[in-house]
């Protein structure tokens, strides 16, 4: 197993606040880098799939870099909304799969 | 929209019964996976089908066993259901074999509880 690292383990943020967190991953033959979003009592959704290097997507109030030389990833959210609080997943694609972190739990309190 | 259904949302079960789990994609997705979540260790892999009737093992294959016998079906099977395969268990569906471009769409989960 390719080990995929995600931090922070949880992060409780105010609303207004900006956040990031943080994506690692193995940079050797790399195809793709994907980050998903877990709110409770839902499935899993997909926010970006990346694949180039110095890659940036945002959607909304949410964007996401890449840097597949020295393989990490990070997510930012600006201006936290609690409608933001959920499990923020990243998952390097390795084979015909996706291997997952671990997860960043966020919480935004108004 | 890309729609994945699950047999149950909640399922209780003793040790020892066989247990089936369902999965079903709308979409005619090639690949279909099965993981299970539990606190700090993430979503892993259980087993993963890329066509009718093939499987592959993912991370943690032993004590389950999986069937694909239509496109658009995958069954999570425990052969013998134990207390430590208490869990989350998501299904998920992809287009395409082989493209890493491709975001994975999941199913609700199924908790199954296993006393």
């Amino acid at each position: 197993i390719l080990n995929v690292e995600q931090s922070p383990q949880s992060l409780h943020v105010q609303e207004g606040d900006s956040t990031n967190f943080t994506c690692s991953f193995p940079s050797s033959n790399f195809y793709a880098l994907h980050w998903y979003r877990w709110e409770t009592a839902k499935s899993p959704e997909a926010l970006f799939v990346m694949t180039l290097n110095g890659d940036e997507k945002k959607k909304g109030r949410i964007s996401a870099t890449l840097n597949t030389k020295e393989g990490y990833s990070y997510l930012y959210i600006k201006g936290s909304q609690p409608e933001d609080s959920a499990t923020y997943l990243c998952a390097h694609y390795n084979t015909d799969k996706l291997i997952f972190g671990t997860g960043t739990r966020l919480q935004v309190f108004p | 929209d890309v729609k994945v259904t699950q047999s149950s949302r909640y399922l209780v079960k003793r040790t020892g019964e066989k247990v089936f789990l369902e999965c079903v994609q709308d979409m005619d997705h090639e690949n279909m996976f099965w993981y299970r979540q539990d606190p700090g260790l993430g979503l892993r892999l259980i087993y993963f089908s890329y066509d009718v009737k093939m499987k592959e093992k993912g991370d943690i294959p032993e004590g389950y066993s999986v069937s694909r016998e239509k496109k658009e079906r995958f069954s999570l099977i425990l052969e013998s259901a134990s207390t430590n395969q208490t869990s989350m268990y998501l299904c998920a569906s992809s287009l395409l074999r082989g493209n890493s471009y491709n975001e994975q769409f999941f199913g609700p989960g199924t908790r199954l509880t296993v006393l």
